[in-house]
This record gives C-alpha cells, structure tokens and sequence, in this order.
C-alpha cells in the first residue's frame, strides 16, 4: 500500500520559473511532512517541512502548501536556479507509525531546471 | 549540513558474505533510524533505535538483518548472509527526538552484492 504518492515523476522548468511537486498522502494521523532534496551520488538532504497546524511555511525560495481537508501538500520552488536540479522526495510521519516515527516516502520527481 | 557519520562509503560483498555497515549519530541525538533506497529510489524502513532499545523493526530487519546501537560506540547494521537484492545505498538518519521530528541522513554505505 502506497502511502505516499508524488507527482509528476519528472519535471522540467527553465531557469526563473516556479517549479511545482505535488504529494498527497492517505494515513490522517500523520502529522509531520518533510521534503528532502537528493543529488546524484549524494544522500538525501532535508529541505523544509511543516505540520497539519500550519497551511503554509516558507523558507527562501522553498515554500510548502499544505491542504489537511484534501490530504495534499506542495513545494514551489519560486525563482528556479539550475543548480536546483535534483531528485526531490516528500516524507511524512506521525502516530500511525508508533513511538519510531519512521518516515513514509514518495516516489520521487526528479527536478531539471534549464538556464 | 548533516553531521551523521557512516563507514564505509563503499562495500562490495558476494552472495552469502556478511556485510557490516556503522553509523554514528549526530551529538545530542538520541533517536537512530536505519533506512534502504533501492535503485529505483524507492525507500523500506529497516530499525530504529531511541538511545539502546529498538523501536520499531520489520520483518526483514527480524530475519537476515541485525542492528544495534551500543552505548558509547557506533551503531551497526549486519546483513547475516547478503543477497544480490540486498544491493542497495543503506541509510542511517538521526533525529533529536522521539516521534515525527526532523531527521537527518548520513552519507549512506552503498552495498554491492556480487
């Protein structure tokens, strides 16, 4: 069962565009959505997250979009820079997953920004 | 930046060789998460610890897959008897807490079973 998906799979802007990735997510009790972003040969870096209290939250150029009623949540990427090209990847945790904790992932959008 | 340290970076095993990977957690976190990402990036949750007890494990993790993290020294990972599917970039992450916080991943032990 898929708890996580992530959309599109792949995904290409020229550079100073937005670029936006969708995850959607089934388990309601999660209560804590990570996006983490991964370079080739790298592992996977934390970018932003937020919690169900909040329907949005900022950071530079990042920002989430969170919609609880939907289940859905976004990253824009405002201002795309080529050295933005990466594999992005949405998390999500919470009670469900008992005292561990342990993160739920995407799929994966694997990011290209052209200059 | 990420201050998880794991060894070795690389390890290449053959079919029914055992294979150890360690990881040290970043100061102050108590809470260790081990994770696998297959080629295909998909990512299976293996163990994770709060201090010395496990957590949380599944049924991989219970059979072919050891894993402990003694006080005062790195945390471990042990595939008893590696398979050609075990070929993957393992993941240690650490958390400053219990329950859904931030975590943060370390470099990763690529594993290549021949």
């Amino acid at each position: 069962q898929q708890q996580v998906r992530q959309s599109p799979q792949s995904l290409t802007v020229w550079e100073g565009e937005t670029a936006i990735l969708n995850c959607s997510y089934e388990d309601s009790t999660f209560d804590y959505f990570p996006w983490y972003h991964q370079f080739p040969g790298e592992s996977p870096a934390l970018l932003i997250a937020i919690r169900p209290v909040s329907n949005k939250k900022e950071d530079g150029r990042f920002t989430i979009f969170f919609n609880k009623r939907e289940k859905k949540f976004s990253l824009h990427i405002a201002d795309s820079q080529p050295g933005d090209s990466a594999t992005y990847f949405c998390a999500a945790s919470g009670a469900s997953n008992n005292a561990g904790a342990k993160l739920t992932f995407g799929g994966g959008t694997r990011l290209t920004v052209r200059p | 930046n990420s201050k998880v340290i794991q060894t070795p970076r690389y390890l290449v095993k053959g079919q029914g060789q055992k294979a150890k990977m360690r990881c040290i957690p970043e100061k102050g976190h108590p809470v260790v998460f081990w994770y696998q990402q297959n080629k295909n990036n998909e990512f299976k949750f293996l163990i994770n610890f709060q201090n010395q007890e496990v957590l949380q494990q599944i049924d991989m993790t219970e059979k072919r897959f050891s894993a402990e993290c003694p006080s005062n020294s790195p945390c471990s990972l042990e595939i008893q008897s590696s398979e050609a599917g075990d070929s993957a970039l393992y993941l240690c992450a650490s958390s400053p807490q219990g329950g859904a916080y931030e975590q943060y991943f370390g470099p990763g032990t690529r594993l290549t079973v021949l």
